[in-house]
Order: C-alpha cells, then sequence, then structure tokens
C-alpha cells in the first residue's frame, strides 16, 4: 500500500524548534518530488516546501523562508523539515505530500500538528 | 503569485448537480486540480490535469477549465460528497491553492 506517515509535531514555545518526518512505503521514493502543506486550524491549504527527487534543488515559501529546512534520506525513504525560529502563526497541521508525474499532489499523509504556543 | 478565488461556501440539494469555481488570471493557460477534504482528514486528489479522475474517484467527479475559471462538477451530488473543495495550479513553478469552498448537501 502507498503511504506517507508523518511524525514529529507537537507543542513548541515560540522561537523553538521542531523536526518533522515522513517515512514512505509502497512506492520508490527516490523517484518523486516530495513537498511540505501546512493548514492552519480552521484554514486552507498552504504549500510550504518542495524537494527534487535527489534531494539537489528545494524551495520555500516566503513564510518560511531563512527559518525552515527541507531534507530527504532517500536510503530510509523519508522526508524532513527542520522548523526554527518557530512563530505563532506557524501553527498547523503538516503534510508531506508527493507530486506525480502530473504535477498533482496525489497522496498525502495523515498530518502531524503543530503548536507554538508559550 | 497569482491568486485563486472560490466561493467560501455552496449548498446543494441530494441528487443535484453541484457546481465549483476557481478563478484566477489566465487560468485557462494552466493545469488546475482539485481536492476533496472531510472533517478531521487529510486532502485527496479527486481532479488532475483539468478533467482526469484519478483511479477509485466515482465519475459523478469530472472538472473543466477555460478562460479565467477551473470548474468542479458533481454530478449526483450524494450526502458523502459533504466536504471541502480546493483547487490548485502551478504559477512560475510554485503552487498555489485556491481558498477552498466548502460544500454542504441538505
Amino acid at each position: 500500500e502507498v503511504q506517507l506517515l508523518e511524525s514529529g509535531g507537537g507543542l513548541v514555545q515560540p522561537g523553538g524548534s521542531l523536526r518533522l518526518s515522513c517515512v514512505a512505503s509502497g512506492f520508490t521514493f527516490s523517484s518523486y518530488v516530495m513537498n511540505w502543506v501546512r493548514q492552519a486550524p480552521g484554514k486552507g491549504l498552504e504549500w510550504v516546501s518542495p524537494i527534487s527527487s535527489s534531494g539537489g534543488t528545494t524551495y520555500y515559501a516566503d513564510s518560511v523562508k531563512g527559518r525552515f529546512t527541507i531534507s530527504r534520506d532517500n536510503s530510509k525513504n523519508t522526508l524532513y523539515l527542520q522548523m526554527n525560529s518557530l512563530r505563532a502563526e506557524d501553527t498547523a497541521v503538516y503534510y508531506c505530500a508527493r507530486k506525480n508525474t502530473e504535477n498533482a499532489f496525489d497522496i498525502w499523509g495523515q498530518g502531524t500538528m503543530v503548536t507554538v504556543s508559550s | 503569485s497569482s491568486e485563486l478565488t472560490q466561493p467560501p461556501s455552496l449548498s446543494v440539494s441530494p441528487g443535484q448537480t453541484a457546481s465549483i469555481t476557481c478563478s484566477g488570471d489566465r487560468l485557462g493557460d494552466k493545469y488546475a486540480c482539485w481536492y476533496q477534504q472531510k472533517p478531521g482528514q487529510s486532502p485527496v486528489l479527486v481532479i488532475y490535469q483539468d478533467n482526469k479522475r484519478p483511479s477509485g474517484i466515482p465519475e459523478r467527479f469530472s472538472g473543466s477549465n477555460s478562460g479565467n475559471t477551473a470548474t468542479l462538477t458533481i454530478s449526483g451530488t450524494q450526502a458523502m460528497d459533504e466536504a471541502d473543495y480546493y483547487c490548485q495550479a502551478w504559477d512560475s513553478s510554485t503552487v498555489v491553492f485556491g481558498g477552498g469552498t466548502k460544500l454542504t448537501v441538505l
């Protein structure tokens, strides 16, 4: 079964750090561009960051640029999101999502909740 | 980056047709996707490349895209179709999501 499983969310104080992980199974992870998408409580979807299949190319939304770092370990079928200098507005469910060859996000994880609060 | 505009809400009676619009500058020149999200669940891709359905998505879901508007159409809407729907497109290698439409079936 094709699956993505996120972990690493939790409660963190403003200015703190968290590292999210997303473990893939059921497909050749190293062949796909992977993404982080977040959703603040009661709000819509926001694309945060993609990473190329090799890990050599990344991109960040302006809202997280300079604070978040996306990476991947293809030997472990795992996607990461290092989040530093967290702010209250980063509070959201963070999803990892696979981009398929038709440029659609066809597989989504169950999400992991990040709450930034003192 | 460009924006995609959706109506915040839409109500439809069971068995009727629901049409959810997504507007953006020259959206018809790009491919549009649609995602369904039920409460407490992850988004699910229901339409890609304007009008293609992934495996497992019912035939009552269809899409179109022309000019500045993409449309998701649900024919014979069922109670199980009640959900939030998001359009998405690519703009200069970046992803843009619409604000979402809450579809109520009543």
